[in-house]
C-alpha cells in the first residue's frame, strides 16, 4: 500500500519555467515532508523540508506549499534551469522526522528542463 | 557532499550468496538508516538503528540484517541473496532530535 503518492511521474519544462510536482498522503501521523533531488548514479539529495505547522517555505529557488487539510503537498522550482534536471522525490515521516519507521517515498518524477 | 560514505560502489554476487556492504555516517549523527531502491522506483526503508539496536523494520524478511558501531559506522547484511536483491543500496544518517536525513551514494547490488 503506497502511502504518498507522487504525481506527475514525468514532467518536461522549457527553462525559466515553474516545474510544480505534488504529493498526496493518507497517514495523518505524518508530520515531516521532505524534498529530495536524484541524479543518475548518485544518491539522493536533500533539498527542503517542511511541517505541518506552516503552509508554505522558500529555499532558495525551492518552494513548498503545504495543505494540511487536503493532505497534500507540493514543490515548485522558480526560474527552473537545465541544471535541475533530476529525478525528484517527496517523501514523508512521523515524530518529527526522528521516526523509526524512517522515510516513505513517493515513487518520483523525472524532471526534464529544456534549454 | 554529505559526508556519509558507502563501500563499495558497485558489486555483483550470485544468487545464493551472502554480501555485506559498509556505511560511514556523517559526523554528529546518531542514527543510520538503509533503504533499498530498486530501478525507476522511490528508496524503500529497510531498517533503522540507533544506539547500536535496531529500532524500526520496513517489510523485509529477516535474512536482510545490519550492525551500527560505537563509531556510528554500520553494515548492511544480506543473505541468501535473490535476483530481486538488485538494487541500489543507500544508507542515510540523521541526528534522532533534528529531522534532517542525509543520504550516502549508494551501493549498486547486482545479483546474478
Amino acid at each position: 500500500q503506497q502511502q504518498v503518492k507522487q504525481s506527475p511521474q514525468s514532467l518536461i519544462v522549457q527553462k525559466g519555467g515553474i516545474p510544480i510536482i505534488n504529493c498526496a498522503y493518507e497517514n495523518t501521523a505524518f508530520d515531516y515532508f521532505p524534498w529530495y533531488q536524484q541524479f543518475p548514479g548518485k544518491g539522493p539529495a536533500l533539498l527542503i523540508a517542511i511541517r505541518p505547522d506552516v503552509s508554505e517555505k522558500k529555499e532558495g529557488r525551492f518552494t513548498i506549499s503545504f495543505n494540511k487539510s487536503a493532505k497534500q503537498f507540493s514543490l515548485h522550482i522558480m526560474d527552473s534551469q537545465p541544471g535541475d534536471s533530476a529525478t525528484y522525490f517527496c517523501a514523508a515521516s512521523m515524530n518529527s522526522g526522528g521516526g523509526a519507521d524512517g522515510l516513505t517515498f513517493g515513487k518520483g518524477t523525472h524532471l526534464i528542463i529544456q534549454p | 557532499e554529505t559526508g556519509v560514505t558507502q563501500s563499495p560502489t558497485h558489486l555483483i554476487k550470485t544468487r545464493g550468496q551472502q554480501v555485506t556492504l559498509r556505511c560511514s555516517s556523517q559526523s554528529g549523527h546518531n542514527t543510520v538508516s538503509w533503504y533499498q531502491q530498486a530501478l525507476g522506483q522511490g528508496p524503500q526503508f529497510i531498517f533503522q538503528y540507533y544506539r547500536e539496536e535496531e529500532n524500526g523494520r520496513g517489510n523485509f524478511p529477516p535474512r536482510f540484517s545490519g550492525l551500527q558501531f560505537p563509531n556510528y559506522s554500520s553494515e548492511l547484511n544480506v543473505n541468501a541473496l535473490e535476483l530481486d536483491d538488485s538494487a541500489l543500496y543507500l544508507c542515510a544518517s540523521s541526528h534522532r532530535d533534528r529531522g534532517r536525513t542525509f543520504f550516502g551514494q549508494g551501493t549498486r547490488l547486482t545479483v546474478v
